[in-house]
């Protein structure tokens, strides 16, 4: 059964700080991975997306990096600030499948 | 350009009442994604539809149904509603090609009491 793990499940950092969370997945064959970031109540926004080839996407201060080998992926946030709270989605597809697995999400806290 | 669009914003229906939702995709679109996402979980994949024909559904029960019009807009509706569907309801729009990235909707809150 394809699965998608995210750690830590909640993270409270201070504005200015950097941190990073995990996701590490079951699904294959391997087709991409995304990032999103979900505020509460909307609908998630892609931060990033990689296929196999491809082991680090940067998009401002959000940096993702996956090794396909350990299918592990992890989103670095730079400088955090307080608009950074929210809950971060990782997502993999599975090739031939429309069907993406979705993490449950690390709901990051950014306090002032 | 109009990014994905969803009506209504949030919704109260009584056990055992049938609801519809409804999505337009992103311009140029064609492909439509419906998810239910229950408070601190993610977006669980309901069904997904291209070319007016459900393409792929996910382990919903048929009380959910769909539908894609000629213009790509799609509706979800979901009969004799249970307290657990309770939920945010997500619409996702792609293009059949590429990396398939998806552009969400901001989603119906759905209460049923």
């Amino acid at each position: 059964k394809n699965q998608v793990e995210q750690s830590p499940q909640s993270l409270i950092i201070l504005e200015g700080k950097n941190c990073t969370l995990q996701c590490n997945y079951t699904v294959s064959p391997f087709s991409n991975l995304r990032w999103y970031k979900q505020d509460t109540g909307r609908g998630p926004v892609s931060l990033t997306i990689m296929t196999f080839s491809e082991n680090t996407k940067s998009n401002g201060r959000y940096t993702a990096t996956l090794d396909a080998d350990t299918k592990q992926s992890s989103l670095h946030i730079t400088a955090s600030q307080l608009s950074d709270s929210a809950s971060y989605i990782c997502v993999v597809s599975e090739g031939g499948s429309y069907i993406p697995t979705f993490g449950r999400g690390t709901s990051l806290i950014v306090h002032p | 350009d109009a990014g994905v669009t969803q009506s209504p914003t949030h919704l109260i229906k009584t056990r055992g009442q049938q609801v519809t939702l409804r999505c337009s995709p992103k311009s140029g679109h064609d492909t439509v994604s419906w998810y239910q996402q229950a408070l601190g979980q993610g977006p669980q994949f309901i069904f997904q539809y291209y070319e007016e024909e459900e393409r792929q559904r996910g382990n919903f029960p048929d009380r959910f149904s769909g539908h894609q019009f000629p213009n790509y807009s799609s509706e979800l509706n979901v009969n004799a509603l249970l307290l657990g569907d309770s939920a945010l309801y997500l619409c996702a729009s792609s293009l059949d090609r590429g990396n398939y990235e998806q552009y969400f909707g901001p989603g119906t809150r759905l209460t049923v009491t």
